[in-house]
């Protein structure tokens, strides 16, 4: 199983510039996740999906559209990038239902180091 | 709602010295509780949490944390650090539906040989 995957591992955008993150998860996981990290603020929440086909806001969405493409893949995408954006993209995935011993834990992939000039 | 505080940026120890990490939370709800360790230029990965039943929970490369309810904690220790558990290291709570992961703002530890 190779768990989460994201690419592109780094990327660097001019401003305005538009790019797809892309993920997949391999172990048939129901949610997945977006997060971005930045120093001093943890990670942070801009959309999650609780199940193929839903799609919901957390807590920093601005700027930021996603897709449930179908259970294995979640991309996020920056229609217009801007400097602020810079940061660290996490994806992960969780497996909601049953009495598995990672039950609500999450998988987190590698990241994508995104810079936005 | 849900937020996390983790006390302290940066912890640094000597090797085989303690580790203590400190984490508080606040939940209107039975939390769940996870502790997350981060290596350079790596994801997350899970340390242990704690669910329901023992209050002191075991992890993996001897870290162990305790959920104490009273003072609204999940502190993370380690007796003897080692270099290797240099890395950075985050609180997480969720509430029992567990559709979302509070995380605190991390704490980078530091182990000096």
């Amino acid at each position: 199983n190779a768990g989460v995957t994201q690419t592109p591992k780094f990327q660097v955008l001019k401003t305005g510039q538009s790019m797809t993150l892309q993920c997949a998860q391999d172990m048939n996981h129901n949610s997945m996740y977006w997060y971005r990290q930045d120093p001093g603020m943890g990670l942070r929440l801009i959309y999650y999906s609780a199940s193929e086909g839903t799609t919901d806001k957390g807590e920093v969405p601005n700027g930021y559209n996603v897709s449930r493409l179908n259970k294995r893949e979640f991309s996020l995408r920056l229609e217009s990038a801007a400097p602020s954006q810079t940061s660290v993209y996490f994806c992960a995935s969780r497996d909601l239902a049953g009495w598995a011993s990672s039950y609500n834990e999450q998988f987190f992939g590698p990241g994508t180091r995104l810079t936005v000039l | 709602a849900q937020s996390v505080t983790q006390l302290g940026s940066h912890v640094s120890v000597s090797e085989g010295a303690l580790v203590l990490l400190r984490c508080n939370y606040s939940s209107s709800v039975p939390p769940y509780l996870f502790w997350y360790v981060q290596y350079p230029n790596q994801g997350l990965q899970l340390l242990l949490k704690y669910t329901t039943g023992a209050t002191l929970v075991k992890g993996i490369n001897g870290f162990e944390a305790e959920f104490k309810k009273s003072e609204t904690s999940f502190h993370l220790t380690k007796p003897s650090a080692h270099m290797s558990d240099a890395a950075e290291y985050f609180c997480a709570v969720s509430g029992p539906s567990g559709s979302r992961l509070t995380f605190g703002e991390g704490t980078q530890l530091t182990v000096n040989p």
